[in-house]
């Protein structure tokens, strides 16, 4: 398949173990946060979001976690596993702004089994 | 369901020469969104519509880029006089609202595009 990014961040876990992926964005005026998940030769897959007036949110196997003060967003994933494996990304994005989504940097998760 | 659908899935050109990317959105969604996509980097925005009305382009990088969508379904991102600094992934994606969630964006597969 085709290759994601070839020199990204990269947080190798053991599967079983908890991951915890973290995003510095930029726009204090962002309404929502949102982490993809983007498999190797693949479009980006919507994992969750979360609104600005929120600090935590979770999911299945998932939580989000946003610290607006130092804009600082987290993705933690409970039990890892091999599926888990590929690159993730956050975005933000302004109510009124059309929903275009800014992405942020990716990291590249690697589980080993 | 069938999902967005983008065509060609690789194309390469030679510089100076125009390329036509197409995207097929999902059935019933009405808004469509252009990103462009650099190896190791998150997708960048360049362009939407909702329906046939293109609404944003403040993100196409120049005017030898384009797009358009005469019938609120199927679009084409052109770019005239292809440079190398073109090459990218070119990703569409759709959206049931024209407002909402951005969650509610789905991806396609992308066009990669290679410059020689």
């Amino acid at each position: 398949g085709e290759s994601v990014g070839l020199h990204l961040p990269t947080l190798s876990v053991q599967e079983g173990d908890n991951s915890i992926i973290n995003c510095a964005y930029s726009n204090s005026a962002s309404d929502y946060f949102i982490w993809y998940k983007q498999e190797s030769g693949k479009g980006p897959q919507f994992i969750i979001d979360i609104r600005s007036n929120m600090d935590k949110r979770q999911g299945q196997r998932v939580t989000v976690l946003l610290n607006k003060t130092v804009k600082h967003l987290s993705l933690q994933i409970a039990a890892t596993q091999p599926g888990d494996s590929a690159v993730y990304f956050c975005a933000e994005n302004k109510e009124n702004a059309g929903n275009m989504l800014t992405f942020g940097g990716g990291t590249r998760l690697m589980v080993k089994p | 369901g069938a999902g967005v659908s983008q065509s060609p899935r690789y194309k390469v050109t030679k510089r100076g020469q125009d390329v036509a990317l197409r995207c097929d959105p999902i059935s019933g969604h009405v808004s469509l969104y252009w990103y462009r996509q650099a190896l190791g980097q998150g997708p960048e925005f360049l362009t939407y519509f909702n329906y046939e009305a293109q609404q944003d382009k403040s993100g196409l990088p120049n005017d030898r880029f384009s797009a358009e969508r005469p019938e609120g379904s199927i679009s084409t991102l052109t770019i005239q006089r292809t440079e190398q600094r073109d090459s990218a992934m070119y990703r569409c994606a759709s959206s049931p609202k024209t407002s909402g969630l951005a969650y509610e964006q789905y991806f396609g597969p992308g066009t990669r595009l290679t410059v020689t």
